[in-house]
């Protein structure tokens, strides 16, 4: 399994500001994911973020909106730019890494980060 | 394109019971994974259990049992001897091969909510 942290665990934005979010990995990993799960909705995958590259946005997501970084293997950012309150939602970062059940693949999420934009 | 669906918005079970949680999915890839992850009020995502397409026997782990019916495209979790602290969402999610290994695709959820 992987310990993934994520820092602020919340934060309470005005709009037109940014933010950004930390996410540390305890292992090196090829791939990092961004997630957004806005109020009373499942989770939408907002990029792939590998090192050494530029990240892969999901459709609806662009890069002037949310830019990531990825500067080594176990560590990450995501920046949520010009906020709205629609902005609102909990950022999780997650990983794949081999689970403690048969060695299966896993997707590991860190505690997310709850974003309130007024 | 993958789809799961999860008919749920809401269960109540009483301490001790077991419950069922709906999983449906649509893929049309024969290679393919199925997870369950539990959602407090917290917001952290916790995996509970994994079950691949090719997987003879139900996956178990502790008191989350998977019942997997490929005909019917099922992936229900079984939660016995509920506990207090079982109440979150709860999500299934799928991953496929050719649509992309590397990302879930998520179910709406469902809410369980465990009664003394």
């Amino acid at each position: 399994s992987a310990v993934i942290s994520q820092k602020p665990s919340r934060d309470i934005c005005q709009r037109g500001t940014s933010l950004t979010i930390q996410c540390q990995v305890d292992s090196q990993v090829t791939m990092m994911f961004w997630y957004r799960q806005q109020p009373g909705q499942s989770l939408t995958l907002i990029a792939t973020a590998n090192q050494g590259s530029e990240a892969t946005y999901e459709s609806g997501f662009v890069i002037d909106k949310f830019p990531i970084s990825r500067p080594n293997l176990t560590f990450s950012t995501l920046t949520v730019s010009n906020m709205s309150p629609e902005d609102s939602s909990i950022y999780l970062c997650s990983v794949w890494t081999s689970g403690d059940i048969d060695s299966t693949d896993t997707q590991y999420f860190g505690p997310g980060t709850r974003l309130t934009v007024l | 394109a993958q789809k799961i669906t999860q008919t749920q918005p809401g269960m109540f079970v009483q301490e001790k019971e077991a419950v069922t949680l709906d999983c449906t999915y649509d893929t049309s890839d024969q290679s393919y994974g199925l997870f369950w992850y539990k959602q407090p009020s917290s917001g952290e995502m916790i995996f509970l259990i994994y079950q691949g397409s090719y997987d003879e026997q139900n996956a178990t782990e502790g008191r989350y049992s998977l019942n997997f019916q490929k005909a019917r495209k099922s992936a229900n979790l079984v939660i016995s001897a509920s506990q207090l602290g079982d109440s979150a969402m709860y999500f299934c999610a799928m991953l496929g091969a050719p649509s992309g290994y590397s990302t879930l695709t998520f179910g709406k959820g469902t809410m369980l909510l465990v009664s003394p």
